[in-house]
């Protein structure tokens, strides 16, 4: 019953330093999501893969990379972290992006300090 | 793009009350979803609505669409410790060209008192 998973659960990274953040939905969903979750500012999309092979921006993707590894996989990479990426991360996938009655499942999310 | 309103903001009620949060948009909804979000875990799906007037219920907790599609309301009958957390409301707005995107609000954190 994995549904969406993500990892790790928790980081601590020094500014400057960089880190992927993993994430892997067996519910053979076309299109993933990456978003992050601020006091304050609700959840903004970062970035999205609408199907296998394709990757756009969201609201906010500025100092992120994603990359679609496969159907299953998605990933989040900081490739020189920032204060301002302190925050919660989460990865979600649904069956077909830009469609309503689009549901989207949120794996548990990664809490990321950087200091 | 599309702003949804949650209210309240926050709530606090003693156990056994029932309440009700209101998610509102300028916009028409097309599809409406709402979540829950325990503190440090991740966003449960609760309900999806799509049509005016269509209501959805999951054991003690029902939503609604209203009937011009601008505004939902989850209610919580009998409210106990298990349904404290974070609700928010996700909708669909069309963006052109048969496309739709999905925004969220900002949350209401439910606190229920034993």
């Amino acid at each position: 019953n994995a549904g969406v998973t993500q990892t790790p659960k928790f980081q601590v990274l020094k500014t400057g330093q960089s880190m992927t953040l993993q994430c892997a939905q067996d519910m053979n969903h076309n299109s993933m999501y990456w978003y992050r979750q601020d006091p304050g500012m609700g959840l903004r999309l970062i970035y999205y893969s609408a199907s296998e092979g394709t990757t756009d921006k969201g609201e906010v993707p500025n100092g992120y990379n994603v990359s679609r590894l496969n159907k299953r996989e998605f990933s989040l990479r900081l490739e020189s972290a920032a204060p301002s990426q302190t925050s919660v991360y989460f990865c979600a996938s649904s069956v077909a992006q830009g469609h309503s009655g689009n549901t989207i499942y949120f794996g548990e999310g990664s809490w990321l300090t950087v200091v | 793009s599309q702003e949804l309103e949650q209210s309240p903001q926050s709530l606090i009620v003693q156990e056994g009350k029932n309440l009700t949060i209101n998610c509102t948009s300028s916009k028409t909804l097309y599809g409406l979803y709402w979540y829950k979000q325990k503190y440090g875990e991740g966003l449960i799906f609760l309900m999806m609505l799509q049509k005016g007037g269509e209501e959805k219920s999951h054991e003690k907790i029902t939503a609604k669409l209203d009937e011009k599609k601008q505004q939902s309301s989850l209610h919580i009958t009998a409210s106990q410790p298990s349904h404290a957390g974070i609700y928010l409301c996700g909708a669909d707005s069309y963006s052109g060209a048969g496309s739709y995107q999905l925004t969220f609000g900002k949350g209401t954190k439910l606190s229920v008192i034993p």
